[in-house]
């Protein structure tokens, strides 16, 4: 399927479980971002990349763990996951050149219990 | 860090009235863009202004950014069931502007339209 695709849409997990959460796009953009909505928060920038290989922290980067291995993939990793992080994860995509609009996934609902 | 105070938080609204939504900025706006979301699904992305005094339009939906470049209103014009959602503003957190370092966001505004 063309476009941007996050998986798991749902996930419930321990507390101190490792969990990662996929982001797949098929329009080769060069940045991709992570975000996190909370109640009374809205968005926070987690982490995000330029491009292959290159990354840079956002806002509210600890207890997470990004690699970007190729163009297409972003994925999020919580190392340990804990309660604070029970949130909706949404990655984003944009092209240099065109990075006005970036395009988001459909989201990830994660439950640290 | 710059901060997006949106208001109002909430606004029901009978359909076909008009209606507006806030977005303040503490700092200068190097772009400002506008999102909306439905219950449950991700942001779609609907207008981005980077000049004072810019406007721009879509449909039924127009978005303004002050000259002071410091504060942006939303505008929809008979408003419809399909406008329902929460609106997002979102500002670049960099003066290179473009985004391309991530967005600051706004809490959102709930919309309810009333039939």
């Amino acid at each position: 399927d063309a476009g941007i695709t996050q998986s798991p849409r749902y996930k419930i997990t321990e507390t101190g479980r490792q969990v990662t959460l996929m982001c797949h796009q098929t329009w080769s953009h060069s940045y991709m971002f992570w975000y996190r909505q909370d109640l009374g928060h809205g968005l926070r920038l987690i982490y995000y990349s330029a491009a292959a290989d290159i990354t840079d922290k956002g806002e509210v980067p600890d207890g997470y763990v990004v690699s970007r291995s190729k163009t297409e993939n972003f994925p999020l990793t919580l190392e340990s996951a804990t309660r604070s992080q029970t949130s909706v994860y949404f990655c984003a995509s944009s092209e240099w050149g065109q990075i006005y609009e970036q395009y988001f996934g459909p989201g990830t609902r994660l439950t640290v219990t | 860090s710059q901060e997006l105070e949106q208001s109002p938080q909430s606004l029901i609204v009978q359909e076909g009235k008009n209606l507006t939504i806030n977005c303040t900025s503490s700092k200068t706006l190097y772009g400002l863009y506008w999102y909306k979301q439905k219950y449950g699904e991700g942001l779609i992305f609907l207008m981005m202004l980077q000049k004072g005094g810019e406007e721009k339009s879509h449909e039924k939906i127009t978005a303004k950014l002050d000259e002071k470049k410091q504060q942006s209103s939303l505008h929809i014009t008979a408003s419809q069931p399909s406008h329902a959602g929460i609106y997002l503003c979102g500002a670049d957190v960099s003066r290179s502007g473009g985004g391309a370092d991530g967005l600051t966001f706004g809490k959102g505004t709930h919309l309810i339209i009333q039939p």
